[in-house]
């Protein structure tokens, strides 16, 4: 039931463009994503709800496609800041309500 | 406004001692959860309450004990420790309320456990 999340890991320059994947075999009723720096706790950054939408955040956008369970993290014009580890949370149709199933996780690494 | 808070941040332990880790948020939510984080794993559910007074295992109960004390806290308890419980554990909470679309999960700053 974990979702799986690609890549693993990607090294950027800053002000390059990344796209984060996030993907359930189960149908899902929202996807949330965090971001984790090292050594600190995952900090939500959005949330995207059944109905395919498409949410922002800085220059941190994201879309929901409730057809094929899928959930992609666009970062745009990448800044320092950006770099750590990127979790999305995926939270079942049917399932408990609030409980979400992590993915293992996505590195970023963004160089000067 | 502290949101939420675990105790202690980190400990050491030796194989065979129990120990609990607390857990309290200020948010008046009304879910609250245990993660382990262990490298390459994501975080995992061990436990959680929707509700005071409830409690329930998630992905990874085995080794742990849950209470939850009132509204606030949520503790979780390692009855006799063992290696492969040395991780990093996380709280959260969530509102969770019937009805509320966006159920955000709001971490605490985590207790690092080594188990030797």
């Amino acid at each position: 039931q974990q979702p799986v999340q690609s890549p693993q890991a990607v090294i950027l320059r800053e002000g390059e463009d990344a796209v984060i994947n996030c993907s359930s075999s189960k149908a899902l009723y929202s996807v949330h994503w965090y971001r984790q720096k090292h050594g600190e706790a995952p900090v939500f950054l959005m949330i995207l709800l059944k109905g395919g939408e498409q949410k922002g955040h800085e220059k941190i956008s994201a879309s929901f496609n409730e057809k094929k369970q899928q959930s992609s993290l666009y970062l745009t014009a990448s800044q320092l800041s950006y770099s750590g580890t990127y979790f999305c949370g995926t939270e079942m149709l049917g399932g408990s309500q609030g409980n979400l199933i992590f993915g293992k996780g996505t590195k970023l690494s963004v160089k000067p | 406004n502290a949101g939420v808070t675990q105790t202690p941040k980190f400990q050491v332990l030796k194989t065979g001692q129990s120990m609990t880790l607390q857990c309290a948020q200020d948010m008046n939510h009304n879910s609250m959860y245990w993660y382990r984080q262990d490298p390459g794993m994501g975080l995992r559910l061990i436990y959680y309450s929707a509700s005071e007074g409830t409690t329930d295992k998630g992905e990874v109960p085995n080794g742990y004990n849950v209470s939850r004390l009132n509204k606030r806290e949520f503790s979780l308890r390692l009855e006799s420790a063992a290696p492969s419980q040395t991780s990093v554990y996380f709280c959260a909470s969530s509102e969770a309320k019937p009805g509320l679309a966006k159920n955000i999960q709001y971490f605490g700053a985590g207790t690092r456990l080594s188990v030797l």
